[in-house]
């Protein structure tokens, strides 16, 4: 059985870092074909990709977010984390992470999400 | 950027009609190498995370009802809904994984009158 399962500071401040762990069970990253992605959603509205980790450690992400995303992992410990740096209130959202494979980057597992708020 | 178009935003039909989810892409995502079409349709139930449904356009996911079925090709997609039950009541999204970034629709919100 996969799952997933996201936490987060909560709440923090404008220009800090954001760090988030997605811990999960049920696969493993250093399986090959195996994915992580992160999706964020702010209240009431749509869905935004963020990032990808892979088995072999390749990474995409999502280039509005410029050079703010670092996307890495601990296949020992089946976790993956992602670090948003410089936040504002527009990263306020629900972050969520999700298994994907290789053979599509689709997602087919996701936790539950973690509400991040940034405010001063 | 892939953009996706989903149309109509919002629809309320009562049970047991057909409903019909449209979403339409900036360019194709039919790639030649395996004719498959890079698209996935998930279901967002009020307070949950998304649930995938659909995947290559027209694959139900393991576990998802029949009158699940998404269609389409290129550009355009659709996601019907036959014999629609109340637990339908959900935001469904259409997502490209043809290019990175990868990009969702903004949704369809399905209310059941």
């Amino acid at each position: 059985q996969v799952t997933l399962k996201e936490s987060g500071p909560g709440i923090l401040q404008p220009s800090q870092t954001l760090s988030l762990t997605c811990t999960f069970s049920g696969f493993s990253l250093s399986t090959y074909g195996m994915g992580v992605g992160w999706i964020r959603q702010p209240s009431g509205k749509g869905l935004e990709w963020l990032a990808n980790i892979w088995w072999d450690d390749d990474k995409y992400y999502n280039p509005s977010l410029k050079n703010r995303l670092t996307i890495s992992k601990d296949t020992s410990n089946n976790q993956a984390f992602l670090k948003i740096t410089n936040v504002d209130t527009a990263d306020t959202a629900t972050y969520y992470c999700a298994r994907t494979t290789g053979r599509g980057n689709w997602f087919a597992y996701w936790g539950q999400g973690t509400l991040v708020t940034v405010s001063s | 950027d892939i953009v996706m178009t989903q149309s109509p935003s919002s629809l309320a039909v009562s049970a047991g009609e057909t409903v019909t989810i449209n979403c339409k892409s900036s360019q194709s995502l039919l790639y030649s190498g395996n004719q498959k079409n890079y698209l996935a349709w998930y279901q967002q139930k009020p307070g949950q995370s998304p649930k995938l449904l659909i995947y290559w356009a027209s694959t139900r996911q393991s576990g998802v009802p029949d009158r699940f079925i998404g269609s389409g090709s290129g550009t355009d997609f659709t996601l019907t809904i036959s014999s629609v039950q109340a637990e339908d009541l959900a935001i469904y999204y259409c997502q490209q994984y043809y290019d990175t970034p990868f990009t969702f629709g903004s949704g369809t919100k399905l209310e059941i009158k």
